[in-house]
């Protein structure tokens, strides 16, 4: 079975500030690993990604994330964040063809 | 391009009801899914059709809901009778090729349900 742990179900950060979301994986196969956005009221959007080509996953709006095997680890990343970055975001590992999300994590950004 | 359409976006029932939940998913598309969404949690997949048949229906609670995709478009689900514990809300997706878990599934904005 596939599973994935999102640390932290709220994260604050300030206007400008390193964004980092924190997601660890399960898998007994090679994984493909996604991050989605979720703004209030919408439906979930791709971010990015990773199906075992490059390691670092470069996504839209900034985003990206890097596979660690050794750490069994896919960490979302976003060097300056923005006001309209405040949404929930979800891991998700895909495999049987399926997905399987995390439980989410929701960003506050503060000015 | 039109994305993934549901409705209705809100709907409000009281348990033992029925309800039904339409979703027309991106032209083309070969896969639908529909996800469950509770509060506080990751959509959780209820079951998934590729064209017209069902790949995985696992978790649908079949005493309970249905599914269907005639025509391999659009699809409805159903829930007959509610039970409190389905208010969540229920999210379609597509994508355009066999399911395969590469692929980019495109996800419709929802329909809030609340049982009372």
């Amino acid at each position: 079975a596939q599973s994935v742990t999102q640390l932290g179900s709220h994260v604050s950060v300030s206007e400008g500030a390193l964004v980092l979301l924190r997601c660890n994986y399960s898998s007994s196969v090679p994984p493909y690993l996604f991050w989605y956005v979720q703004y209030p009221n919408q439906g979930l959007q791709l971010l990015l990604k990773y199906t075992s080509a490059a390691t670092l996953v470069k996504g839209i709006n900034g985003f990206e994330a890097e596979f660690k095997k050794s750490e069994t680890s896919f960490h979302l990343t976003k060097p300056s964040a923005h006001m309209s970055d405040a949404a929930e975001y979800f891991c998700a590992v895909g495999g049987g063809n399926k997905l399987t999300f995390g439980t989410g994590t929701q960003l506050k950004v503060e000015l | 391009e039109a994305g993934v359409a549901q409705s209705p976006r809100y709907k409000i029932i009281e348990k033992r009801q029925s309800v039904a939940f339409w979703c027309n998913p991106i032209s083309g598309h070969a896969t639908l899914y529909w996800y469950q969404q509770i509060l506080g949690q990751g959509p959780k997949l209820l079951i998934q059709f590729q064209n017209n048949g069902v790949v995985d229906d696992s978790q649908l609670p079949k005493d309970r809901f249905s599914a269907e995709r005639l025509k391999g478009v659009d699809s409805t689900l159903k829930i007959q009778p509610a039970k409190l514990e389905d208010s969540a809300v229920y999210l379609c997706a597509s994508s355009l090729l066999g399911g395969m878990s590469t692929d980019t599934q495109y996800f419709g904005p929802g329909t809030r349900l609340t049982v009372l």
